[in-house]
């Protein structure tokens, strides 16, 4: 089964909006990853977040962690018609493998 | 920098043959992946590789085989196709198994028929 599910599964948003998605996951992690996916292509890394960290930025990417209720947040701010794509979040739990979520297709309106 | 190369990007296949998904890193990297990714599953690991010389089973294992040729070269083999098997499939690897970006190929899209 998948260790991250992402919600919603879909947005939709207007140009200069921020979008939001959120990741739940269900055992412990050493550390979280977000990519980016654009249609027909391979994903690219976004952040990267350690368990013993609670918020990272980068640009205008805001990753929050929180591990008591095992989830993640991925703040897009001011978001612009190249974000469209789907975004996945993957978990390290430290068992030699990244386990990846359903992902969020978002949708920027021009 | 190549990054992750993947062949074939496109195969069409008969429900029973065979065939053999290559990739190579040029990143010196020592952990390399398969996915495959179907449409509301998300990306679901098939089989890894943690260092040269080791492979491991994934989420989905059932019907595939790897290869660790060497620490650049991961390649996945479909020993006899099912329409099952109908994915896109991602190679990707990373410098270690935790804790560090993995850098995807750009994806071969698999149709069995």
């Amino acid at each position: 089964s998948q260790q991250g599910e992402e919600d919603p599964q879909a947005l939709s948003i207007q140009e200069g909006e921020n979008a939001t998605m959120n990741c739940s996951y269900k055992t412990s992690i050493n550390n979280l990853q977000w990519y980016r996916q654009n249609s027909g292509r391979g994903l690219v890394h976004l952040i990267l977040i350690r368990s013993n960290e609670r918020e990272k930025h980068s640009g205008r990417l805001r990753v929050t962690l929180d591990t008591s209720k095992k989830s993640s947040s991925l703040l897009i701010t001011a978001s612009r018609a190249a974000d469209t794509a789907s975004y996945f979040c993957a978990t390290d739990s430290g068992t030699y493998k990244y386990i990846f979520g359903t992902g969020t297709r978002l949708k920027v309106l021009a | 920098n190549a990054g992750v190369t993947q062949t074939p990007k496109f195969q069409v296949l008969k429900t029973g043959q065979s065939m053999t998904l290559q990739c190579a890193q040029d990143m010196n990297h020592n952990s390399m992946y398969w996915y495959r990714q179907d449409p509301g599953m998300g990306l679901r690991l098939i089989y890894y590789s943690a260092s040269e010389g080791t492979t491991d089973k994934g989420e989905v294992p059932n019907g595939y085989n790897v290869s660790r040729l060497n620490k650049r070269e991961f390649s996945l083999r479909l020993e006899s196709a099912a329409p099952s098997q109908t994915s896109v499939y991602f190679c990707a690897s990373s410098v270690t198994h935790s804790g560090n970006t993995i850098y995807f190929g750009e994806g071969s899209w698999l149709t069995v028929v």
